[in-house]
């Protein structure tokens, strides 16, 4: 199947730096991926939907100034979380969807572990 | 409402069957979808329904879609130790295809 690979899958920073996120698919091309944020036994939550060569859209809640999100290429997708602090501890996951699956499939990346100290 | 919902916590004997439940509130939902994240890893697609079926069946999984009641099903048959993770339930809708998550369903096996 289709691979996402994320980079970093664990980070530790200190509050007030900032932090990159890849999100790459390996094999395929996507015009779209997601960025999600997985708190403490509960669900996914969609942050934004990265869209290469355009603004991401962020979903209502999400601060677009510090979770800026860059799609540069049909492979790769980036999440920098600005000016971090504790409360951005979280896990955060990308998808991406094949082109040739016209959106059908949705692969996920390992996820990055993000810890803010 | 823009939920998807289902139930927290599933207990079941290995070797009999599991069945975790999901209810959403798009009737637009394009596909609906489960996914299995084991403890410390990602999630791994197991399978997914387009919404004009009912059933798809993968081996041990059997998927059931009520398309009138907005409910979901997974059942894995012969439930196995390595079973053990979360299942959440997914539908995909919207323009851009936006895939919303339920909570998740913890799965334990009783041996």
């Amino acid at each position: 199947g289709a691979v996402v690979s994320q980079h970093p899958s664990r980070v530790i920073c200190k509050s007030g730096t900032s932090v990159k996120i890849e999100c790459r698919s390996l094999d395929f091309q996507a015009t779209t991926m997601f960025w999600y944020r997985q708190f403490p036994k509960k669900s996914l939550m969609l942050m934004a939907t990265s869209n290469e060569g355009s603004k991401a859209t962020y979903e209502q809640g999400v601060e677009k100034d510090k979770f800026l999100i860059n799609h540069a290429s049909l492979t790769l997708s980036t999440l920098t979380v600005t000016s971090a602090h504790p409360e951005d501890s979280s896990f955060y996951i990308c998808s991406a969807s094949p082109i040739w699956t016209k959106n059908t499939e949705a692969f996920f990346g390992q996820g990055t572990r993000l810890t803010v100290v | 409402g823009e939920d998807v919902e289902q139930s927290l916590f599933l207990s079941v004997r290995e070797g009999d069957s599991s069945v975790i439940n999901c209810t959403y509130t798009d009737s637009s939902s394009t596909y609906l979808y489960w996914y299995k994240q084991e403890p410390g890893a990602g999630l791994q697609l197991l399978t997914y329904i387009f919404s004009n079926m009912d059933m798809k069946q993968d081996q041990r999984l059997t998927v059931l879609l009520n398309k009138k009641d907005k409910h979901l099903s997974l059942r894995i048959a012969d439930t196995q130790t390595g079973d053990s993770a979360i299942y959440f339930c997914a539908e995909r809708r919207g323009r851009d295809d936006k895939i919303i998550f339920g909570k998740g369903t913890r799965l334990h096996i009783l041996p």
